[in-house]
């Protein structure tokens, strides 16, 4: 298993573009998630998926679009990038949706916006 | 917003020193704790899950400690090595409104001096 992967690694984004963040996990795992993760702050949750079709936000949610139309992928999509988004990206997934179990996260995704 | 407390947020100590942190969390609502170590450019890795008053969990010199009545959990680190040096995150497993999320504290960052 590749477990939780995360592409690109590393991105630089004008002010104003738009990217899509992808996370891909190989485990049959119900539950997906995003955090970014700020100087400080520790991981904040961005939105979160309890199964294909079902999205819902986490407590920073504004300027970031999610959908999980299959078990397996779970993209991050910024709609107009702003400068406040500069963070590590990082996608979790876990076994089942309504359970608290173990997180998996993946090796993070590094945005920079000028 | 869920407010998930830890203290100290950094701490230096000795190789073969015993050391502990707190992690604070509401306590109603509780699911379950989480416990994450995570080293610098890595991603974050599970330790424990907790989800029982008075649960009790070892993993070779890393236990942890769980009270849901006051909302607190003790980490310990026996003889610490240098090796132990990351930064240990929780995270509290419960609802906000009718979602149920995982929401982190800001760690400790731990180094353990040889």
């Amino acid at each position: 298993n590749a477990g939780v992967t995360q592409t690109p690694k590393f991105q630089v984004l004008k002010t104003g573009q738009s990217m899509t963040l992808q996370c891909a996990q190989d485990m049959n795992h119900e539950y997906m998630s995003w955090y970014r993760q700020d100087p400080g702050m520790g991981l904040r949750l961005i939105h979160y998926s309890v199964g294909a079709g079902i999205t819902d936000q986490g407590e920073v949610p504004n300027g970031y679009n999610v959908s999980r139309s299959t078990t397996e992928d779970f993209p991050l999509r910024l709609l107009s990038a702003a400068p406040s988004q500069t963070s590590v990206y990082f996608c979790a997934s876990s076994y089942r949706g309504g359970s608290p179990d173990t997180q998996y996260f993946g090796p993070g995704t590094r945005l920079t916006v000028l | 917003i869920l407010n998930v407390e830890q203290s100290p947020q950094s701490l230096h100590v000795q190789e073969g020193d015993s050391t502990n942190f707190t992690c604070s969390f509401p306590s109603s609502n509780f699911y379950a704790l989480h416990w994450y170590r995570w080293e610098t450019a890595k991603s974050p890795e599970a330790l424990f899950v907790m989800t029982l008053n008075g649960d009790e969990k070892k993993k070779g010199r890393i236990s942890a400690t769980l009270n849901t009545k006051e909302g607190y959990s003790y980490l310990y680190i026996k003889g610490s090595q240098p090796e132990d040096s990351a930064t240990y995150l929780c995270a509290f497993w419960g609802s906000s409104g009718s979602a149920r999320q995982l929401t982190f504290g800001s760690g400790t960052q731990l180094t353990v001096l040889p």
